[in-house]
């Protein structure tokens, strides 16, 4: 069955320290990518997503990703990081062709400490 | 747009009781998704309308939960009888298309059953 993963459950970085979450999916198939924030109490937000095109994918926030179909990964990034970073990250995949259902992976909770 | 509406935005019950969760999708959109978040296991769908008509409810715990879509404007998540178990953040989200587009979530219900 597809799925995503996601590697990192919990990561604490200093302010200005880079990120970089890992995510990575299970299927041979055309897949619609997303990252998903959600602030302590806040419903979810979309960070970015890659439908096609550049795998280089800028978001709001000074995030990024970047989808490398030969290792099924979409891997989220930020140089440098902020004590309002601090939230959870969700990565999401549309498995195009199976039903259209957005699977979620499990989420990091990133801590950023000031 | 005032984005996807979620009534009420929190809720306490008793055991037995019935509870019913409201949806508001983004106007336009055609599809419609119900979640629930947990902290034992994360965000899971529950069940998907595209154009008012259920896609797929696999997710749907049991006989307790259902769901309708009467109209493009409106859905309703009920839980009777509600159980403790059933304690979560109910969200619900809309995409344009089929739902394989980007989904933009409700700000969710916080359901709390006694």
């Amino acid at each position: 069955a597809q799925s995503v993963s996601q590697h990192n459950h919990h990561v604490i970085l200093s302010e200005a320290a880079s990120l970089e979450l890992g995510c990575n999916y299970s299927y041979g198939g055309t897949v619609n990518l997303f990252w998903y924030v959600q602030y302590p109490g806040q419903h979810l937000q979309l960070l970015l997503k890659y439908f096609s095109g550049d795998p280089l994918v800028k978001g709001i926030k000074g995030f990024e990703a970047e989808f490398i179909k030969s290792k099924f990964s979409f891997n989220l990034r930020k140089p440098s990081v902020q004590w309002s970073d601090t939230a959870e990250y969700f990565c999401a995949v549309n498995f195009l062709g199976y039903g259209n259902k957005l699977v979620f992976g499990a989420g990091t909770i990133l801590r950023v400490k000031s | 747009d005032a984005g996807v509406i979620q009534s009420p935005r929190h809720e306490v019950t008793e055991m037995g009781q019935e509870v019913t969760l409201r949806c508001k999708p983004i106007s336009g959109h055609n599809s419609l998704f119900w979640y629930r978040q947990t902290m034992m296991r994360g965000l899971e769908l529950l069940i998907y309308f595209n154009n008012n008509v259920p896609i797929d409810d696999s997710g749907m715990p049991e006989d307790r939960f259902s769901a309708k879509m009467p109209n493009a404007s409106f859905s309703t998540l009920k839980i009777q009888p509600s159980e403790p178990r059933d304690s979560a953040v109910y969200f619900c989200a809309s995409s344009a298309g089929t739902g394989a587009e980007t989904q933009y979530f409700g700000p969710g219900t916080r359901l709390l059953v006694l």
